[in-house]
């Protein structure tokens, strides 16, 4: 099976500007989870999403939003861009609920 | 509040040697344990996992972790390291009824001397 992709794998924006981050999961898995990763704050959850509802929200501020398609692909977008939002967007997929998550190899933003 | 701790921020051994990386964990029930594994410039790849049973368990790359309940621990050993596990090693707990909401420790930096 195919694993976990994300696209882009690297994005330069600007401060203000939005951003749309794309992640097509495991073929069969129903859930997708989106993580943050910077140097200080080490790896936090972003939300979660199970056929197509959002089942868990970390604590990042409603700039951050995302969507699951009935096809469980998933987008996260992040609206009026900081420079503190640079960092390694990780996405996971699991078959369901409490199982076992497989990550994708991320995508890097800049915001300059 | 529920948490990861991982002790060891930086970590060198030499080729051929032993490890073990420390991970606690903070909750009021056992928590499904998880130990990741990431290269520069690359995602989380799975090394090995703890729902229940054997507290003792295998993974990929001739790793494996001990689950003992009364220390609140899950570390991770491997008994000869090759040169290129050198890489950072992240302990993440899944609390039962929370979703799919992974906790992670900071993470473990593992450097091998040849």
């Amino acid at each position: 099976k195919a694993g976990v992709t994300q696209t882009p794998r690297y994005l330069i924006k600007t401060r203000g500007q939005q951003v749309t981050l794309s992640c097509s999961p495991i073929s069969g898995h129903r859930s997708v989870s989106w993580y943050q990763q910077t140097p200080g704050q080490g790896l936090q959850f972003l939300f979660e999403y199970f056929s197509e509802t959002q089942r868990n929200k970390g604590n990042f501020p409603g700039r951050f939003s995302g969507r699951q398609f009935s096809n469980s692909r998933s987008e996260m977008n992040v609206s009026t861009l900081e420079l503190g939002d640079s960092a390694l967007y990780l996405c996971a997929s699991s078959p369901s609920l409490e199982e076992t998550q497989y990550f994708g190899p991320g995508t890097r933003l800049l915001v300059l | 509040a529920q948490s990861v701790t991982q002790p060891d921020i930086h970590i060198t051994v030499s080729e051929g040697a032993s490890l073990e990386l420390r991970c606690n964990y903070s909750y009021g029930a056992t928590p499904y344990l998880f130990w990741y594994v990431q290269s520069p410039g690359q995602g989380l790849q799975l090394l090995l996992k703890y729902f229940s049973g054997d507290t003792l368990v295998q993974g990929i790359k001739g790793f494996e972790a001990e689950f003992k309940r009364s220390q609140s621990s899950f570390n991770l050993r491997k008994p000869s390291v090759h040169w290129s596990d050198a890489a950072e090693y992240f302990c993440a707990a899944l609390i039962t009824g929370g979703g799919n909401k992974l906790t992670f420790g900071t993470g473990t930096q593992l450097k091998v001397e040849l």
